[in-house]
């Protein structure tokens, strides 16, 4: 079956540090959906590609879908406590389900 | 607009036993999905359910199982449960019945423990 892997799976930043997660899927995806679950919270929708290439901010948050559909990358600039939690992609899978992907846990340091 | 509800917040039960979670989706959703998410991992695709029906459902035993009721809110039943059913099952809802193409939005969550 299809299987939506990010990395790396857990990384410590000093405040004001930039941080980016992968995230890699086994077949071709129509969309990829990321969010973010703050620690002891439910996730929390951040963002939705479509088109291949495309590139959306949000604020110090830029996502990117790539050429091939394929993979996705979410980049944080300047990172700040606020930004700790765990950072999920999600694409589609058969039967028209989201399948999530393995996540990137975020540390941060003040 | 009040958010996706869940109840109970935390449920204890021993090894055997029956567990029923419930879920109210935000109003106007039709659609409700169950996930697991057992400590520290990420999140397994359980059920889904639109206008009453199961659309989809993970690779899970079939003792896990659900309903959808009339008012679109959702019930999932664990039955003979397992010391690994352990985890904190999350139910997210969305506007539309196409499951992956709409954002969904999660409750906060029931807390399984099985002892």
């Amino acid at each position: 079956g299809q299987q939506v892997m990010q990395i790396p799976q857990y990384q410590h930043v000093q405040e004001g540090e930039d941080f980016t997660t992968y995230c890699n899927s086994s077949t071709t995806l129509s969309n990829i959906q990321w969010y973010k679950q703050r620690p002891g919270g439910h996730p929390v929708f951040l963002i939705q590609l479509v088109k291949s290439g495309e590139v959306k901010k949000q604020k110090r948050l830029t996502f990117q879908f790539g050429e091939a559909k394929k993979n996705s990358s979410l980049h944080i600039t300047a990172t700040q406590t606020t930004d700790v939690g765990t950072y999920f992609c999600a694409g589609p899978s058969s039967g028209d389900k989201l399948t999530f992907g393995t996540g990137t846990r975020l540390a941060v340091r003040p | 607009e009040a958010g996706v509800t869940q109840s109970p917040t935390h449920l204890i039960k021993t090894r055997g036993q029956q567990a029923t979670l419930r879920c109210s989706p935000i109003s106007g959703h039709t659609s409700v999905y169950w996930y697991q998410q057992a400590l520290g991992l990420g999140l397994q695709f359980l059920l889904w359910y639109d206008e009453g029906e199961e659309r989809n459902r993970g690779n899970f035993p079939p003792r896990f199982s659900g309903r959808q009721f009339p008012n679109y809110s959702s019930e999932l039943n664990v039955n003979a449960l397992e010391l690994e059913d352990s985890a904190l099952y999350l139910c997210a809802s969305s506007l539309v019945g196409t499951g992956s193409s709409y954002e969904q939005y999660f409750g906060p969550g029931t807390r399984l423990t099985v002892t």
